[in-house]
């Protein structure tokens, strides 16, 4: 059975630093691109970044790049994304997902529950 | 970036109707990389579609997704009590974005 467990998440202030983790069972994580899609309280859904199977290629939605970084690594099967100068408008909570196949963003077969993150003051 | 609209913003049905819900992108789907998901509440999304219209693994045959180009629709056949959520499209044939949502209640 495929399994997404993400961590990490908290309240913190404006500017603040956070780093999430999400830990993958029942696939071959390595075999898999991977993403961080958010959803902000009450409302749709907002992709963030994407990493492919070997972690040698990232993307970023506009909203976080330069803020934030995704890195995998494959040897603990876990991905993870680094969230730097955080802002309020970052409040959300951040999906990790497994692409269906293929290296580009795009189709999620599997979701995690989510893991919240606060910003605020 | 590709907008995705879609319509209606809600829809009111009963178990057992016909659920037709649309998906117009703002610019051509690139190999028309549509997908859409299940969101109930409390719940991660859940991938029904992909590729415009194949079903993924372990959904139902009452899901059926159509469409080329801008213009997409999933269809759900006879609705059961399950079915009373939001619908999220997606195309993924220029980066990936989103649409707003379609919520299908009672």
């Amino acid at each position: 059975e495929v399994q997404l467990l993400e961590s990490g998440g908290g309240l913190l202030q404006p500017g603040g630093s956070l780093r999430l983790s999400c830990v993958a069972s029942g696939f071959t994580f390595n075999n898999y691109a991977m993403s961080w899609v958010r959803q902000a309280p009450g409302k749709g859904l907002e992709w963030v970044s994407h990493i492919s199977s070997s972690g040698d290629i990232t993307y970023y939605a506009d909203s976080v790049k330069g803020r934030f970084s995704i890195s995998r690594d494959n040897s603990k099967n876990t991905l993870f994304l680094q969230m730097n100068s955080l802002r309020a408008e970052d409040t959300a909570l951040y999906y990790c997902a497994k692409k269906r196949d293929g290296l580009r963003p795009g189709e999620f077969d599997y979701w995690g529950q989510g893991t919240l993150v606060t910003v605020s003051s | 970036d590709i907008v995705l609209t879609q319509s209606p913003g809600t829809l009111s049905l009963s178990p057992g109707e016909r659920a037709t819900l649309s998906c117009r992108a703002s610019q051509t789907v690139t190999s028309n990389f549509l997908a859409w998901y299940q969101q109930r509440p409390g719940q991660p999304p859940r991938l029904l579609i992909h590729s415009a219209s194949f079903r993924a693994a372990g959904i139902p045959d009452r899901f059926s997704g159509s469409g080329s180009g801008t213009d997409f629709t999933l269809t759900i056949s006879r609705l059961e009590p399950e079915d009373f959520a939001v619908y999220y499209c997606q195309q993924y044939g220029s980066s990936t974005t989103f649409g707003p949502g379609t919520k299908v209640d009672i």
